[in-house]
């Protein structure tokens, strides 16, 4: 069974608006990643978030994390075209585990 | 720096037939991983590698065989293909625990018939 699940399955937008995906999981991460997968091609890492952390910024990216509820959150802000993807949580357990467990995923499709 | 590289691209094999998809970074990584993605699906472990001469079963090993003679080489077998295994193949790696980011190769696009 998958260890993260996504929501929403799929999100339509307008270019410049923001875009905000959900992450839930079931144990204890020691981290939790984000990964974008255009169409057709491999899965490109956007951001981590570790387990003692609750806010992350990168460029136009704002991850949260919420250990207490088991869940995450990716922000795009100002979305572009570019921007149309599927989203992946992946998330690495606590203690030895050496992989990551990853989400369904988000179809996400910026109109322009 | 060519990254994850994977072959081949695309394949179509019958039922029975066997195989081995080749995966190679030259990022000198030592964790190296073979997943699954079905459509509307993430992606499912098959097997990974800690390092040079080590493997372990991931979510869906069966009907999969892996081998990791040299550190930049991640092999994926499939000794007697079956329709259930149609899927996209993608092959990844990472420097080790910390940090464990995953870096992805193109995918091979494998049809059983």
């Amino acid at each position: 069974s998958q260890q993260g699940e996504e929501d929403p399955q799929a999100l339509s937008i307008q270019e410049g608006e923001n875009a905000t995906m959900n992450c839930s999981y079931k144990t204890s991460i020691n981290n939790l990643q984000w990964y974008r997968q255009n169409s057709g091609r491999g899965l490109v890492h956007l951001i981590l978030i570790r387990s003692n952390e609750r806010e992350k910024h990168s460029g136009r990216l704002r991850v949260t994390l919420d250990t207490s509820k088991k869940s995450s959150s990716l922000l795009i802000t100002a979305s572009r075209a570019a921007d149309t993807a599927s989203y992946f949580c992946a998330s690495r357990m606590g203690g030895s585990a050496r992989q990551l467990t990853f989400g369904s995923g988000t179809q996400l499709t910026v109109l322009p | 720096n060519a990254g994850v590289t994977q072959t081949p691209k695309f394949r179509v094999l019958k039922t029975g037939q066997s195989m081995t998809l080749l995966c190679a970074q030259d990022m000198n990584h030592e964790y190296m991983y073979w997943y699954r993605q079905d459509p509307g699906m993430g992606l499912r472990l098959i097997h990974y590698s800690v390092g040079e001469g080590t493997t372990a079963k991931g979510e869906v090993p069966d009907g999969y065989n892996v081998s990791r003679l040299k550190k930049q080489n991640f092999l994926l077998g499939l000794e007697s293909a079956a329709p259930s295994q149609t899927s996209v193949y993608f092959c990844a790696s990472s420097w080790g625990l910390e940090p464990n980011e995953q870096f992805f190769g193109p995918g091979t696009r494998l049809t059983v018939l």
